[in-house]
Parts: structure tokens; sequence; C-alpha cells
């Protein structure tokens, strides 16, 4: 049961345009949810985060929307730059735990 | 402020063989976790540990196992190697406090070919 979903496997864009990245969950206990940049070989690297008291969070040129009652979350990049390629990782966690569960991942390429 | 470590990077075993991977936590966090990744079951988590206590575990068979120290360093080791075992091993650490929403940073990992 896969309860954190990315079912884009990839993204290709133009350097200077939006990237969106999109993720679905289905665990309502989930209410903590992150997005990692991993490049292959490479432990992932944290980018942002999102709490469910929040809808939006943002960090220069990430935010990260969450919509509750969709169990929809996305990461927007503006503008996109060619170093943003790499696999994005949406994870999320329920405040009890301390394991987070993680989606298949994106891969993102920002064209020059 | 110095990151996760992991050690060693990159190991090589057979079949039956027994490996242990090391994780340092950046300094003040005090729980570590481990996750596996391969390419058919993505990012897994395997456990965590706080306090010299594993406090949460994935659904992992018995031969992946793990410790904590009173310095917060965590080893995971892996009994009778199976092909599958083959994977980037992941750690994280945190606080580990639970009172707030806490961010896992994970190492480099550790590259495990088994052969």
């Amino acid at each position: 049961d896969q309860q954190v979903k990315q079912n884009s496997p990839s993204l290709s864009v133009q350097e200077g345009r939006i990237s969106i990245l999109n993720c679905d969950y289905t665990n309502s206990m989930f209410d903590y949810f992150l997005w990692y940049k991993k490049y292959p070989a490479e432990g992932p690297t944290f980018l942002i985060s999102i709490s469910s008291i929040k809808d939006k969070n943002e960090d220069g040129r990430f935010t990260v929307f969450l919509n509750k009652s969709a169990k929809h979350l996305s990461l927007h990049i503006v503008p996109s730059q060619p170093g943003d390629s790499a696999v994005y990782f949406c994870a999320a966690e329920e405040t009890s735990g301390s394991r987070l569960t993680f989606g298949e991942g994106t891969q993102l390429t920002v064209n020059p | 402020k110095a990151g996760v470590t992991q050690t060693p990077r990159y190991l090589i075993k057979t079949r039956g063989q027994q490996v242990t991977l090391s994780c340092s936590p950046i300094s003040g966090h005090r729980s570590v976790s481990w996750y596996q990744q391969t390419p058919g079951q993505g990012l897994q988590f395997l456990f965590e540990y706080f306090s010299e206590t594993q406090r949460n575990k994935g659904n992992f068979p018995g031969r992946f196992s793990g410790r904590q120290f009173s310095n917060s360093r965590s080893e995971m080791n892996v009994s009778t190697l199976e092909l599958g075992d083959s994977a980037l091993y992941l750690c994280a650490s945190t606080l580990g406090t639970k009172l707030l929403y806490e961010t896992q940073y994970f190492g480099p990992g550790t590259r495990l070919l088994v052969l």
C-alpha cells in the first residue's frame, strides 16, 4: 500500500520557467511533509517542509503548498535553474512517529 | 556544524556474509534513523534509535539489526547477506525530542553490493 505517491516519474522544464512537482498521500495521520532533493549515490538533501497547520510555506525560490482536504501537496520552483536537475522526493511523517514515508520520486530536468 | 557522516561509503560483500555500517549524527542530535534505498522498493524505513533504544521499526526481517551508543553514534548490521540486500543505506538524524516538527537530515549513504 503506497501511502505517498508521486505520479510523475519525470518532468522537464525550461530554465527560468516554473517547475511544479506533485505528491498525494492517503494516510490522514500524516501531519508533517517534507521535500528532499537527491543525486544518485548521495543522501537526500532537505529542501523545505510544511506542517498540517499551514497551507503554504516559502523559502526563496521554493514554495510548498498543502491541500489537506485533497491530501495533496506540491512543490513550486521559480525560476527553475539547470542546477535544480535532480530527483525530488516528497516525504510524510506522523507527529507521533519518527519514520518518514517517501514517494517514488520525480526526476526533474531543467534545460538551459 | 558537521553533517551526518557514514562509513564506509562503499562496500562489497558476498552472499552469506555479514556487514556493519556506521553513522555519526549531527552534533546534539540524539535520534538516528536508517533507510534502505533500492530501485524496486524506493526509500524504505528500517528503524530508529533514540537514547540507545530502538524506538521505531520498519518491516524488515530480523537479519537487519542496529544499535546506538551513548554518544548517539549508531551502527546497523545485516547478517546472512542476500543478493537483494544490495542497496544504498542511508541514515538520518534529528534532535529526537518530538516536541516540535523535526526535520531529518541525511548522510551521504553507504553503497552495499552483495555478490
